[in-house]
């Protein structure tokens, strides 16, 4: 059983459009962390969200964190080429990280 | 951020051969690095937890005496990859936590032929 499960798996979108990105989860987690990956990198923090109901904001990219800390979400407002990528969801789990499926983001120009 | 290193970031090698991928904290101590395994378009797999001066603990399905792993220093761990198949072409993820957060090194990229 996926612990964190991201949705969409897959979403090819136009440059300014905005999009969603979605990490759920029936367990409750301490913190969320979102990653992007670019094709051969590893992945970089965007941000760690720690509180129920956090907002924060990253220039065009929304993070929130769920109330009860069980799901967050990240949307990006007018979609760049550069934000494509592969979007990762990952808490913390026994003392390991635990990933979402991802999200890979195709933005056209 | 903290930063993690690997080496090397690309590797080729024949069949049969072992190879070693090094896994650094450049700016902190990591008593504990993971190592992932990422197939093309599809999420981290974690293969084993490295902990500083004891056995690594292998995910279920990983071969220990295939995937080596050695973390002798605070800030050093290696993944070696014995005798190597086709099927073992991957790309390897090593990361250590600092604090609450987790730290990605770039990657290396395994092609066995």
């Amino acid at each position: 059983t996926q612990l964190l499960e991201q949705s969409p798996q897959f979403l090819s979108i136009q440059e300014g459009e905005n999009l969603t990105v979605y990490c759920n989860s029936s367990s409750v987690f301490s913190s969320l962390q979102w990653y992007r990956q670019e094709p051969g990198e590893g992945p970089v923090l965007l941000v760690t969200v720690v509180t129920g109901g956090e907002v924060k904001k990253l220039k065009r990219l929304t993070f929130q964190f769920g109330d009860a800390r069980k799901d967050s979400s990240l949307h990006i407002t007018a979609a760049q080429p550069g934000d494509t990528g592969l979007y990762l969801c990952a808490g913390p789990n026994a003392g390991k990280s635990t990933f979402g499926d991802g999200t890979t983001l195709t933005v056209k120009p | 951020g903290a930063v993690v290193s690997q080496h090397p970031s690309w590797v080729i090698c024949k069949s049969g051969t072992s190879v070693k991928i090094e896994c650094r904290s450049l700016d902190f101590q990591a008593t504990t690095m993971f190592w992932y395994r990422q197939f093309p378009k599809q999420s981290l797999m974690l293969m084993a937890t490295s902990n500083e001066g004891s056995k690594a603990t292998y995910e279920q399905g990983v071969e220990k005496d295939k995937f080596l792993i050695n973390h002798a220093s605070l800030t050093l761990s290696t993944l070696t990859v014995t005798s190597a198949h086709p099927e073992d072409s991957s790309f390897y993820i090593c990361s250590g936590t600092s604090g609450r957060v987790t730290f990605f090194g770039p990657g290396t990229r395994l092609t066995v032929l």
